[in-house]
C-alpha cells in the first residue's frame, strides 16, 4: 500500500526567505505525485503534479517540486516566500492505473510567513 | 468555468438530526470524491463514483452515512442519523483522471452537530 509522510507538521519562515517542504511516499513503482494548497476556509487548489519525464515540475505561485526516485521524495521550493503563501500544504501520491484505489494525502504542512 | 460547487458551505444541526450534503461536480468531469476533514484524522476519502456509480464505499464509516449520484451532474451525501463525532468539513471534489489524477476541489460544507 502506498503511504505518504510530511515529516514537518508546522514551518515558520519569513518573508521573502526560500521554502522548501519535504514529502516522503512509499510505494512499489513511480506513482502519480501532487502537491496541493489549502488557504483557510477553502478547499485544496492543485499546485503542480508530476506524471512522467522532467523530474523538476513548476507550479503555479511560482512553486515548484522535484522527484527524486532514489530518495522517494517530492519536495516542494519557493525562493522567495510572500506573505499569500502562509496556508496549509498537502503532498499526495497516486497509484498509476484506473480505478486502483484512491489517492494518499499527507497530514499537511502548515506553513507560516513572517513579516 | 463554475469549479465544484458545494451546499450548504456551513450546517448546525442536533444530534439525531438527517444531514444531507450537495455536490455539483465540473461539467464532464467523469470521477466524483467525498472527503471529510478533521484535525484528528486529517484528509479522509469516504467514497467515489466514476460515471455515477459508486466504485469504492470503504471509507464511509458507518451505515449512519450514505451516498448517491443520480446523474452526472449532482451527488447527495446523507448522514441519518447525525452525531457529535460527525462534526467535519466534508469536501467533494471531481476529476477526469481516473480515481488518483489531478482532483479539483469545492470549497467544502462545515458540519456542527450538537
Amino acid at each position: 500500500a502506498q503511504s505518504v509522510t510530511q515529516p514537518d507538521i508546522h514551518i515558520t519562515v519569513s518573508e521573502g526567505a526560500s521554502l522548501e517542504l519535504r514529502c516522503n511516499y512509499s510505494y512499489g513503482a513511480t506513482p502519480y505525485l501532487f502537491w496541493y494548497v489549502q488557504s483557510p476556509g477553502q478547499g485544496l487548489q492543485l499546485l503542480l503534479k508530476y506524471f512522467s519525464g522532467d523530474t523538476l515540475v513548476q507550479g503555479i505561485k511560482g512553486f515548484e517540486a522535484e522527484f527524486k526516485r532514489s530518495q522517494s521524495s517530492f519536495n516542494l521550493r519557493k525562493p522567495s516566500v510572500h506573505w499569500s503563501d502562509a496556508a496549509e500544504y498537502f503532498c499526495a501520491v497516486g497509484a498509476r492505473v484506473t480505478n486502483a484505489g484512491k489517492s494518499t494525502f499527507g497530514d499537511g504542512t502548515t506553513l507560516t510567513v513572517k513579516p | 468555468d463554475a469549479g465544484v460547487i458545494q451546499s450548504p458551505r456551513h450546517e448546525v444541526t442536533e444530534m439525531g438530526q438527517e444531514v444531507t450534503l450537495r455536490c455539483k461536480p465540473i461539467s464532464g468531469h467523469d470521477y466524483l470524491f467525498w472527503y471529510r476533514q478533521t484535525m484528528m484524522r486529517g484528509l479522509e476519502l469516504l467514497i467515489y463514483f466514476n460515471n455515477n456509480v459508486p466504485i469504492d464505499d470503504s471509507g464511509m464509516p458507518e451505515d449512519r452515512f450514505s451516498a448517491k449520484m443520480p446523474n452526472a451532474s449532482f451527488s447527495t451525501l446523507k448522514i441519518q442519523p447525525s452525531e457529535p463525532r460527525d462534526s467535519a468539513v466534508y469536501f467533494c471534489a471531481s476529476s477526469t483522471q481516473g480515481s488518483t489524477g489531478e482532483l479539483f476541489f469545492g470549497e467544502g460544507s462545515r458540519l456542527t452537530v450538537l
